[in-house]
């Protein structure tokens, strides 16, 4: 079973607008974390945002915000305010944190455009 | 802001040699990783690394690959006798502690094993 599913490979979002990717994820661990990765097309992948699982509040870090529905098994990335250089490929991953499990779990994807 | 570094960039190389990908983990960091990603696909891990000695590895990661910390900033991968389908592009980690704690990725090395 996909640990980390992502259902948009592909979202279109007009400059200055907010923009929602989703991510669900299935773990049966209580503790673990949640990232949201951004590679743009030079190939290099950023770190944008982490959530812990046991985090009440949701985790932002500036334009970036996570919103982490735990009951639903969901962590969507809200960018606010998209610029040109938003347009990239956003990867949520997950990590389990029960075990001497260290790697993440990725998603597929989603590819963002923005248009001026 | 300390940061992954990866050489080469991109590599081409002959099906059946051998590659080694190399990598500098941020200084105070104690655990390393290798990902891939074949192009258009997810990325897909390979093996962390902590403490002298792989802690974990995918079935990706079969006799064929190998990793070392040569001295004390160096971590690589070898590839002794590449395929064709092991053209990807490879990442290195690194993370301070293992558990939840973020792992930041290098540029990457684009392999094409023609």
């Amino acid at each position: 079973a996909q640990k980390i599913t992502q259902t948009q490979p592909g979202m279109f979002v007009q400059e200055k607008e907010a923009v929602t990717l989703d991510c669900t994820y299935d773990t049966s661990d209580q503790s673990y974390g949640l990232f949201w990765y951004k590679q743009p097309s030079s190939g290099e992948m950023i770190f944008l945002i982490y959530q812990g699982s046991y985090d009440e509040q949701n985790a932002t870090e500036g334009r970036y915000s996570l919103n982490f529905q735990k009951a639903r098994k969901s962590a969507n990335l809200v960018i606010s305010a998209s610029q040109l250089g938003d347009s990239a490929m956003y990867f949520c991953a997950m990590r389990e944190g029960s075990s001497n499990d260290y790697k993440l779990s990725f998603g597929a994807g989603t590819t963002v455009t923005v248009r001026a | 802001e300390p940061e992954v570094t990866q050489t080469p960039s991109h590599q081409v190389t002959q099906m059946g040699q051998e590659v080694i990908l190399r990598c500098v983990p941020i200084s105070n960091h104690l655990y390393f990783y290798w990902y891939r990603q074949i192009l258009g696909q997810k990325v897909e891990f390979l093996v962390s690394f902590y403490n002298n000695e792989i802690s974990e590895k995918s079935e990706i990661f079969d006799d064929q690959f190998s990793v070392e910390r040569p001295d004390g900033s160096n971590f690589t991968l070898k590839i002794r006798s590449t395929k064709l389908e092991d053209s990807a592009m490879y990442f290195c980690a690194s993370s301070r502690q293992g558990r939840l704690e973020t792992q930041y990725f290098g540029p990457g090395t684009r392999l094409l094993v023609l």
